[in-house]
């Protein structure tokens, strides 16, 4: 199975700063004929079902705001709000779709400082 | 709008059944492949299971495997899953959730883009 790894656990940020979140694969989901990575960002807010922001690491999902940001790959990924607003605060999963089971990282909680 | 609607959550002892259902709607259900996702109280997320378009193919988490069984009806655009020998760690609130337009076979894996409300399932003596 692959794991997956995010750091940190939760963060506090300032408005309109920038927040950084890490996830990290136990092996690549690297495809190799499609040259992309299953990997795929999910945003959720205090009881609501998730929402899903970037798939293919860095490709933003139709209506996604522009501070929302993927980049990495291998195993090696990164999610980031480039200013961070107030309606931003959620918890933050990756996922790889690379292989059965399809597993998430542990979530990031983000807050506001 | 694709709407996905959970029902059959509930109360029931170690060792019992349950039987999920999701009514999909808004969009060609037969044209995707569906997914369940589960979150114990306060956890993270967990993927349960995948059933392809046509129903023919079928995954699980290892956790589940044995004891769960996902299934669809194309003809009432509905999704299952049946729960059985229930444990008190399967405690959640279990998602349906629709796969992406991304896969057009059954070998091949993709993210969720909507997901349900979500209901609760609760393992107790």
């Amino acid at each position: 199975d692959i794991v997956m790894t995010q750091s940190p656990d939760s963060l506090a940020v300032s408005l309109g700063e920038r927040a950084t979140i890490n996830c990290k694969s136990s092996q690549s989901v690297l495809s190799s004929s499609g040259n992309r990575n299953s990997l795929a960002w999910y945003q959720q807010k205090p009881g609501r079902p998730p929402k899903v922001l970037i798939n293919w690491a860095s490709t933003r999902e139709s209506g996604v705001p522009d501070r929302f940001s993927g980049s990495g790959s291998g195993t090696d990924f990164t999610l980031t709000i480039s200013s961070l607003q107030a309606e931003d605060v959620a918890t933050y999963y990756c996922q790889q779709y690379y292989s059965i089971p399809l597993t998430f990282g542990g979530g990031t909680k983000v807050e506001i400082k | 709008e694709v709407q996905l609607l959970e029902s059959g959550g509930g109360l029931v002892q170690p060792g019992g059944s349950l039987r999920l259902s999701c009514a999909a709607s808004g969009f060609t259900f037969s044209s995707y492949a569906m997914t369940w996702v589960r979150q114990a109280p306060g956890k993270g997320l967990e993927w349960v299971s995948v059933i392809s378009r046509t129903g023919g193919t079928t995954y699980y988490a290892d956790s589940v495997k044995g004891r769960f069984t996902i299934s669809r009806d194309n003809s009432k655009n509905t999704l299952y899953l049946q729960m059985n020998s229930l444990r008190a760690e399967d405690t959640a609130a279990y998602y349906c959730a629709k796969d992406s337009p991304y896969c057009t076979n059954d070998n091949c894996f993709s993210w969720v883009d909507y997901w349900g409300q979500g209901t609760l399932v609760a393992v107790s003596s």
